[in-house]
């Protein structure tokens, strides 16, 4: 079947903009995880959903950031008043199972530039 | 705090000369260990998972083992398309939804 999926693939914003960022999960994919890749750097952890539920949110820098997964599928992550900090890839990732040990399954990740 | 260093930080090799990719963590009490394999312009493909000390994972050219404190990724006779940078990460207890993630190897394999 089809993997993670992100759209766009790249984004540039003028600082100060807001950014919205979707990912499509696997179907059936019960946890859903944003990370922050910079440049050179390993994924960083942002937020984590199981279902619809925001499990933890602990990894989002500040309160610009903000994600949601209404209906427990596609999820939404969002940057408010964009800063030139906040380019990077971000990346998506779905597991399958809601019990931590299953491997997490990437997407192509979207590219923001802020200028 | 938990932490993972992944070394060296690039590497490059002749095509068929075999080497080792090294991930040292530190995190009481190991809940698991991933490694994943990275392209340019992509994200992160799954290759291992590895749960307790002494586990070994083959997968065509690459194994990977789990020490206490230690993880290797070894390439066996390594071909050009092997080139990317592999990622280690490990899973705590203390926050079992994240991963941590090391800075990576990049590889180069040459013909």
């Amino acid at each position: 079947g089809a993997g993670v999926s992100q759209s766009p693939r790249y984004k540039v914003a003028k600082r100060g903009q807001d950014v919205a960022l979707r990912c499509d999960p696997i179907s059936g994919h019960v946890s859903l995880f944003w990370y922050q890749q910079a440049l050179g750097q390993g994924p960083e952890f942002l937020t984590y959903f199981q279902n619809e539920a925001q499990l933890d949110k602990s990894g989002l820098p500040s309160d610009r950031f903000f994600a949601e997964r209404p209906e427990g599928s596609v999820s939404t992550l969002k940057i408010q008043r964009t800063q030139q900090e906040d380019s990077a890839v971000y990346l998506c990732a779905s597991s399958s199972s809601g019990t931590y040990n299953y491997e997490q399954y990437f997407g192509p990740g979207t590219r923001l530039t802020v200028t | 705090e938990d932490q993972v260093t992944q070394s060296p930080e690039a590497l490059r090799l002749q095509e068929g000369e075999s080497s080792s990719l090294n991930c040292s963590y530190t995190v009481s009490g190991l809940r698991g260990l991933f490694w994943y394999r990275q392209d340019p312009g992509k994200g992160p493909e799954f290759l291992f998972t590895l749960y307790s000390a002494g586990e070994e994972k083959e997968k065509e050219r690459l194994k990977a083992t789990l020490t206490k404190k230690e993880s290797f990724l070894h390439i066996t006779a390594p071909k050009p398309e092997d080139s990317a940078t592999y990622l280690c990460a490990v899973q705590a207890p203390s926050k079992p939804d994240k991963l941590i993630f090391g800075t990576g190897t990049r590889l180069q394999v040459f013909p």
